[in-house]
């Protein structure tokens, strides 16, 4: 999973608080994609972000939950006011914007609410 | 909603054995990708398939997908306890959208 970096590793959070998980893609990359893993689950698309655009965020949930990709800087997906059902490995994933050639995880966040 | 069902959910088979993973759904994908997820990282892609029809293959893994673009398989031969993990399928539609992943088979070879 070189190249791309997601930190933290690992976060806990009490509920009500804020927790920001943040993704630099690889270089080159200029889309960015972010998955939620449940255990023992698959991974659910949540969105879907070029350069300061949000191109698809179908799989958020509508409150609480926002995603950014700024001109400089990483990706930051933003979960306010968490509760323990935000519990999961968050994934973010990159890829260039030419043909379909595979997309490239980081090891994702393993956010725990307590 | 584009769904990917992957069979069987659980695999768990001796050292030397072969298998096959499957990966069914109803909707023609532009791509599907096949990936590897160890407990603790992300997934890492082991292949891309693009046309109806084809066939990969990585070492010991034969993967392929339908000729209709709808299903794919994933074929193992002779299995070591390296194999062990989840393997994740995950089509594409268009360019650059985004990945549906399927379930995932989460395959234990004993020695």
């Amino acid at each position: 999973n070189a190249g791309v970096m997601q930190n933290p590793r690992h976060l806990v959070r009490r509920r009500g608080q804020e927790a920001r998980l943040r993704c630099s893609p690889m270089k080159g990359h200029s889309h960015v994609y972010w998955y939620r893993q449940l255990p023992e689950e698959g991974l659910k698309f949540m969105v879907y972000l070029q350069k300061e655009n949000i191109i698809d965020e179908s799989g958020m949930p509508k409150e609480r939950f926002s995603a950014e990709f700024p001109k400089e800087g990483p990706s930051i997906l933003r979960i306010q006011q968490v509760v323990r059902g935000d519990s999961a490995a968050y994934f973010c994933a990159s890829s260039p914007p030419t043909v379909p050639v595979g997309y490239t995880f980081g090891s994702g966040t393993r956010l725990t609410v307590v | 909603t584009q769904l990917l069902e992957q069979s069987p959910q659980f695999l768990s088979i001796q050292e030397g054995e072969n298998l096959t993973v499957y990966c069914n759904s109803s909707s023609v994908f532009s791509s599907l990708q096949w990936y590897r997820q160890e407990p603790g990282e992300g997934p890492v892609l082991l292949v891309t398939v693009v046309t109806g029809g084809e066939v990969k293959k990585l070492k010991r893994l034969t993967f392929q997908f339908g000729d209709a673009r709808k299903d794919s398989s994933l074929h193992i031969t002779a299995a070591q306890p390296g194999d062990t993990g989840l393997y994740l399928c995950a089509g594409e539609w268009g360019l650059g959208n985004m990945l549906t992943f399927g379930g995932g088979t989460r395959l234990m070879v004993k020695p």
